[in-house]
């Protein structure tokens, strides 16, 4: 089962902030999150790793709690170029296989 | 360093037809995996190759197949095509691929995938 985020979708205006979570069913090793322009493919935006620091990219950050087994990235006044489709993403420890979250569609308004 | 690669960007195929698309990851890196991503099923896993072998794959039939070359390149095949596979096919590439023991730190990267039209 692939881990499930929410929301599904959020709008916000520029300066707004924002906060996407991932829920696994499963044990998580480490997290990774990803965003996907329209049209373009998805690009890697940081790691969590377990017992790790919370990560930064730009002004964006992120959590990772392994015990829950969820992990949130929090957007901090969001830019227009903020907008597109959030995935977070994981390796299974020894099946080789990837999974990704169900997607968050996130629109920064002007 | 140049990204991952992928050919064609474009595909419109008929059903029945065969298709194959083609991955080249950024050098040095040995793990290439295959996605289907679609509206409704979002980012599906195909399967994974690592120095030329096939480590897993995803809950898929088998008219969907791959392989890696020496090189690294990797090719996708899907036979007998069906209406539900148009979709984009992303491929991604990174050091040791994810889910090994070594690999669980390493991140994806992602070709621009090519999108195939099924009529």
């Amino acid at each position: 089962q692939q881990p499930v985020q929410s929301p599904q979708a959020v709008i916000l205006r520029e300066g707004e902030d924002a906060v996407i979570n991932c829920s696994s069913s499963k044990a998580l090793y480490s997290v990774h999150w990803y965003r996907q322009k329209h049209g373009e493919a998805p690009v890697f935006l940081m790691i969590l790793l377990k017992g790790g620091e919370q990560m930064r990219h730009e002004k964006i950050s992120a959590s990772f709690n392994e015990k829950k087994q969820q992990s949130s990235l929090y957007l901090t006044a969001s830019q227009l170029s903020y907008s597109g489709t959030y995935f977070c993403g994981s390796p299974t420890s020894g099946t080789y296989k990837y999974i990704f979250g169900t997607g968050t569609r996130l629109k920064v308004l002007a | 360093k140049a990204g991952v690669t992928q050919t064609p960007r474009y595909l419109i195929k008929t059903r029945g037809q065969q298709v194959t698309l083609s991955c080249s990851p950024i050098s040095g890196h040995r793990s290439v995996s295959w996605y289907q991503q679609t509206p409704g099923q979002g980012l599906q896993f195909l399967f994974e190759y690592f120095s030329e072998t096939q480590r897993n794959k995803g809950n898929f039939p088998g008219r969907f197949s791959g392989r890696q070359f020496s090189n690294s390149r990797s090719e996708m095949n899907v036979s007998t095509l069906e209406l539900g596979d148009s979709a984009l096919y992303l491929c991604a590439s990174s050091l040791d691929g994810g889910g090994s023991v070594s690999g669980v730190n390493s991140p994806l990267h992602f070709g621009n995938g090519t999108r195939l039209t099924v009529t």
